[in-house]
């Protein structure tokens, strides 16, 4: 059974970066594409971009500017970054995995880790 | 971006009783070279990440109870819970995968 396991700080400052790493188990990263979505507390779910196994990026327009993807298959992880981030930023960050192909439902969702943007 | 809309925004049903949800993307997510609809729904409980519940718009996720089904098409969509179970009080999301950016459904809250 495949599980993703978000990681990382729950607390960032206004400007800084937020980090957050998706640990896969179960199973391996290879031949998938991997996303982030996130959720602000009370409110709906925003796709933030996903990233392949080889590495190829597709981003939300809306936070393109701001946002890097990597992938490390010898750790079965993928990563996020979001730059010069502001309390609009807090929210629980999913990882979650494409079912079979870039059209295709997120059949794995980690559990999810809240970041809080604040001074 | 394909703007989805569901309705209602939340819904009260009876233990038994069915419940039906509808989502409506701003364009067709039917895709012509091969006639299918990109469209899944999701099930978040409280304190849970959303789960896949059934997708081209009406293939149920492995495990999914049969009482949960969904139709629909071009832009116009339905889930429905056809017997209402205590454990299906939960928020419910439609989403698109026909382009990028994915988009979601603002959610429907299910109560009893």
């Amino acid at each position: 059974q495949v599980q993703l396991q978000e990681s990382g700080p729950g607390l960032v400052k206004p400007s800084e970066t937020l980090s957050l790493t998706c640990t896969v188990s179960g199973g391996s990263i290879s031949n998938y594409y991997w996303n982030w979505i996130r959720q602000p507390a009370g409110k709906g779910l925003e796709w933030i971009g996903r990233i392949s196994s080889s590495g190829s990026t597709n981003y939300n327009p809306s936070l393109k500017t701001r946002v890097t993807m990597s992938v490390d298959t010898s750790k079965n992880q993928f990563s996020l970054k979001l730059s010069s981030v502001t309390a609009a930023d807090t929210a629980v960050y999913y990882c979650a995995r494409l079912r079979l192909a870039v059209a295709d439902p997120f059949d794995y969702w980690g559990q999810g880790t809240l970041v809080t943007v604040s001074s | 971006d394909i703007v989805m809309t569901q309705s209602p925004d939340s819904l009260a049903v009876s233990l038994g009783e069915r419940a039906t949800i509808n989502c409506k993307s701003s364009q067709s997510v039917l895709y012509s070279s091969n006639n299918k609809n990109y469209l899944a729904w999701y099930q978040q409980r409280p304190g849970q990440p959303p789960k896949l519940l059934i997708y081209w718009p009406s293939t149920r996720e492995s495990g999914v109870p049969d009482r949960f089904s969904g139709s629909g098409s071009g832009t116009d969509f339905t889930l429905t819970i056809s017997s209402l179970q205590s454990e299906d009080v939960a928020v419910y999301y439609c989403q698109q995968y026909y382009s990028t950016p994915y988009t979601f459904g603002q959610g429907t809250k299910l109560e009893i």
